[in-house]
């Protein structure tokens, strides 16, 4: 079974500007998470879907970021503009409806530098 | 509001000895899920071992198992057998069941397993 993917892999770019990021969760999961992990934290939720349906986003500074999950799979988090702070690294997780529904499995990560 | 707290930032074991992590939580919630998650270098998050808390029998995994104190809100992770694939940053999550499902970490344990 493939695992979630996350593209790029790694971003570098100035302040002001806009960046995005793609994940694509294991098949037939219908839960998807955004988390944003600082250097030195553990990750904090941004954004949670239950298929194309948002269920929480009340971590999400929603005057610059933005994301969305069109056909209830693959998903796009948006960085526009960017600050310095926002440099971490962006964790996508996707969970099953089913039995075990409260384990999430993450994907790599897509590391951000903000110059 | 659900707190984790990891003690210790940093934790060192001689290969093939064991070591236990220690993780404390604050929930209001009767129904929820602990984790323990694994982040090595790489940055992939990988799921180490969960426990649901409406058991009393504390759950392992293979090398892995935990302590689970429930009255004192307690989850350590005990790993036997330390490997050098072990080295990683471990990270103790709390899930209240129902709602949002959101994670929430502890900031995390750097552990380095010494040859």
């Amino acid at each position: 079974e493939a695992g979630v993917a996350q593209s790029p892999r790694y971003k570098i770019i100035e302040k002001r500007q806009s960046v995005a990021f793609w994940c694509n969760p294991i098949s037939g999961h219908a839960t998807l998470y955004w988390y944003q992990q600082i250097l030195g934290q553990g990750p904090k939720l941004l954004i949670q879907f239950q298929n194309n349906g948002v269920v929480d986003d009340s971590q999400l500074p929603k005057d610059r970021f933005s994301a969305e999950r069109l056909k209830g799979v693959d998903s796009t988090l948006k960085i526009q503009p960017a600050k310095l702070e926002d440099s971490a690294v962006y964790l996508c997780a996707s969970s099953s409806p089913g039995q075990a529904q409260e384990t999430q499995y993450f994907g790599p990560g897509t590391r951000l530098l903000v110059l | 509001a659900q707190t984790v707290t990891q003690s210790q930032p940093e934790m060192s074991v001689q290969e093939a000895e064991t070591v236990t992590l220690s993780c404390t939580y604050d929930t209001s919630e009767n129904n929820y899920y602990l984790f323990w998650y694994k982040q090595p270098p790489s940055r992939q998050m990988i799921l180490v071992i969960r426990q649901e808390a409406y058991k009393q029998q504390n759950a392992t995994e293979n090398r892995f198992s935990v302590n689970f104190q429930k009255a004192a809100k307690s989850f350590s992770l005990k790993i036997s057998d330390s490997q050098l694939g072990d080295t990683a940053m471990y990270f103790c999550a709390l899930l209240e069941g129902a709602g949002s499902y959101q994670l929430t970490f502890g900031k995390g344990t750097k552990l380095s397993v010494i040859p």
